[in-house]
């Protein structure tokens, strides 16, 4: 079945430090990829998507680029803020059957510090 | 224009008590979906509604139902609270096909003593 991996975290980084967090996926078809953020006490929010290979998503500074041949869709960001902090979840949607569901991966905890 | 909407935002439940958690959505999406956040486990699919009229089950559907009351309306039901179903629930809506993405409300904190 379909599945996401991501790196575990967390993760804790300085300000203005560069950011990478892996995120791998077996699927069957051809699935859309989201990154999806969700801050202390709140639902989820899409960060970015991409719906076919070689797309890249990109939103408040935050990259990601769907590379088929190596299964993956790693989130990066060039200098990171504090108000970064939150957890990040990698994410696939494929067609199965009318569906369309949405398999996770567990999430990364990123803390920034001043 | 509410997005998807949750009630209630937290919940103490004693033991083999029942209760509903309501979910709304104004975006006028067809598919409906409830998840359980657990730490360490990501976010996992209780049940499904593809369309009005539908509903399936998800990944852990053990212990809960849901009615799809109509196309703004997605309910999930402990019919007899357990420990086990401490967790944060969240809903979320979408268009139909693998390219959208779906939208979730801001979660209801159950807790079953």
């Amino acid at each position: 079945g379909d599945s996401v991996t991501q790196m575990e975290g967390p993760v804790t980084l300085s300000e203005e430090a560069f950011l990478t967090i892996n995120c791998t996926y077996t699927a069957t078809g051809y699935p859309s990829l989201f990154w999806y953020v969700q801050y202390p006490g709140e639902g989820l929010q899409l960060l970015l998507k991409a719906t076919k290979a070689d797309d890249k998503g990109s939103n408040k500074g935050f990259e990601a680029t769907y590379r088929k041949e190596t299964t993956s869709f790693h989130l990066e960001k060039g200098s990171v803020q504090v108000s970064d902090s939150a957890v990040y979840f990698c994410a696939l949607r494929t067609s199965g059957g009318s569906n369309y569901k949405l398999t996770f991966g567990k999430g990364t905890l990123l803390t920034v510090n001043p | 224009n509410a997005g998807v909407t949750q009630t209630p935002k937290f919940q103490v439940l004693k033991t083999g008590q029942s209760m509903t958690l309501q979910c709304a959505q104004d975006m006028n999406h067809n598919s409906m979906y409830w998840y359980r956040q657990d730490p360490g486990m990501g976010l996992r699919l209780i049940y499904y509604s593809a369309s009005e009229g539908t509903t399936d089950k998800g990944e852990v559907p053990n212990g809960y139902n849901v009615s799809r009351l109509n196309k703004r309306e997605f309910s999930l039901r402990l019919e007899s609270a357990a420990p086990s179903q401490t967790s944060v629930y969240f809903c979320a809506s979408s268009e139909q096909g693998s390219r959208y993405e779906q939208y979730f409300g801001p979660g209801t904190r159950l807790t079953v003593t």
